[in-house]
């Protein structure tokens, strides 16, 4: 089917340790982003891409880490996860950055460090 | 600094009309987005404004205002599915959204 998929949707891990999401577009958008959801934040951006093998930071990259060798392809990995690091993630892709072309959001991880 | 401002919560009654206000200050301006997030989903698209002036799709209207730094989001008809977050996002100079906390909007019999 196409769309965005982003697994897993719900991952527990320890203070410490390596954990990688995965987030996969079947429209062949150029753009692809990277955001947190946080109780009483907007959607914060952590890192974008506007093509494979580019991208780059956004507001809050610290501790995360990104790549994109294939176009549908857009991993985020959290080196060395803390507690703070707790949130929702959501992948989003779109065709370009400007208007008026919107996002599209996959259903989000939510992401416990304990 | 860039911020977006928008009420954290409203409550309205169904069938009735309501009107979710957002100001916005970025670092440039490609235009405003409105987004749709209901509990535990990810947000989806409602609309985007540019130009100043209203843009009426279906029961659902969104206002610009660009010398204002001011938009709102108009919902008629209002029904209990409509019950979900909204949410504000400028786009900015550097063509990155810039997003507001959210309007929890509580609809009630």
């Amino acid at each position: 089917d196409a769309g965005i998929t982003q697994s897993p949707r719900y991952k527990i891990t320890e203070t410490g340790r390596q954990v990688t999401l995965m987030c996969h577009q079947t429209w062949s958008h150029s753009y692809m982003f990277w955001y947190r959801q946080d109780l009483g934040h907007g959607l914060r951006l952590i890192y974008y891409s506007a093509a494979a093998d580019i991208t780059d930071k956004g507001e809050v990259p610290d501790g995360y880490v990104v790549s994109r060798s294939k176009t549908e392809n857009f991993p985020l990995t959290l080196e060395s996860a803390t507690r703070s690091q707790t949130s929702v993630y959501f992948c989003a892709s779109s065709e370009s950055a400007g208007g008026p072309y919107e996002q599209y959001f996959g259903p989000g991880t939510r992401l416990t460090v304990t | 600094g860039q911020n977006i401002d928008q009420p954290t919560e409203m409550t309205a009654t169904e069938g009735a009309i309501v009107q979710i206000n957002c100001t916005y200050q970025t670092s440039g301006f490609n235009g405003l987005f409105w987004y749709q997030q209901h509990a535990g989903e990810a947000p989806t698209f409602l609309s985007y404004n540019v130009l100043d002036g209203l843009e009426e799709k279906g029961r659902f209207s969104s206002f610009l205002s660009r010398s204002k730094g001011y938009s709102y989001l108009l919902l008629k008809e209002l029904q209990m599915k409509d019950s979900a977050s909204y949410l504000c996002a400028s786009l900015d100079s550097n063509y990155q959204l810039i997003w507001g906390a959210g309007t929890k909007l509580i609809i009630k019999p």
